[in-house]
């Protein structure tokens, strides 16, 4: 089973300012098949952000970017708006089991 | 416009069974790989299982907490995925959601307390 270790675990930020989320996984991820989702409330449904590693879901902004292969990931928001805090996380879904990462609370400082 | 919409959950006893569904809509369900994923109380999200596509095999992989409890199965003819839950622990208590190719459901609230 391939750990997803995101860091930080809490990131305190202004809007405006830049976030730069880490994903570290225990073994090399197939293909690239990273994802970054975002979840602005517990039981609110994620909405997908990054998909193999760096391609922009529909409708994403372009303040969202995602790169890295292999064990190390990255999700960078350029310019944080108010509606980007929230929790974030990776998903590898290139090997079974798809695991996530334990997630990145952005908070507003 | 792609549509997933979870029902079924609700309050159920420890050692019980409880079946999930998820009617999908507005893209080709009989080609798409589905996944169950849930996230317990003021926890992260934990991936359950996912099942193929018939022409990709029809084959289930599921989470080490929940194999050889939980069932994954789809009914292509309706559009509609399942979740077959037995045995069920008090951990077992979460929302779950379907998704696919990045869609998710509302989620389902299942909570397992006696």
């Amino acid at each position: 089973e391939i750990v997803l270790t995101q860091s930080p675990g809490t990131l305190s930020l202004s809007p405006g300012e830049r976030a730069t989320l880490s994903c570290r996984a225990s073994q090399s991820v197939s293909s690239s098949y990273l994802a970054w989702y975002q979840q602005q409330k517990p039981g609110q449904a994620p909405r997908l952000l990054i998909y193999g590693a760096s391609s922009r879901a529909t409708g994403i902004p372009d303040r969202f970017s995602g790169s890295g292969s292999g064990t190390d990931f990255t999700l960078t928001i350029s310019r944080l708006e108010p509606e980007d805090f929230a929790v974030y996380y990776c998903q590898q879904y290139g090997s079974s089991p798809y695991t996530f990462g334990q997630g990145t609370k952005l908070e507003i400082k | 416009e792609v549509q997933l919409v979870e029902s079924g959950g609700g309050l159920v006893k420890p050692g019980g069974s409880l079946r999930l569904s998820c009617a999908a809509s507005g893209f080709s369900f009989s080609n798409a790989w589905m996944s169950w994923v849930r996230q317990a109380p003021g926890k992260g999200l934990e991936w359950v299982g996912r099942i193929k596509s018939k022409t990709d095999g029809g084959t289930t992989d599921y989470a080490a907490p929940v194999k050889g409890r939980f069932t994954i199965s789809r009914d292509d003819s309706k559009n509609t995925l399942y979740l077959q839950m037995n045995s069920l622990k008090t951990e077992d208590t979460a929302v779950y959601y379907c998704m696919s190719s990045g869609y998710w459901g509302q989620g389902s609230l299942v909570t397992v307390s006696s």
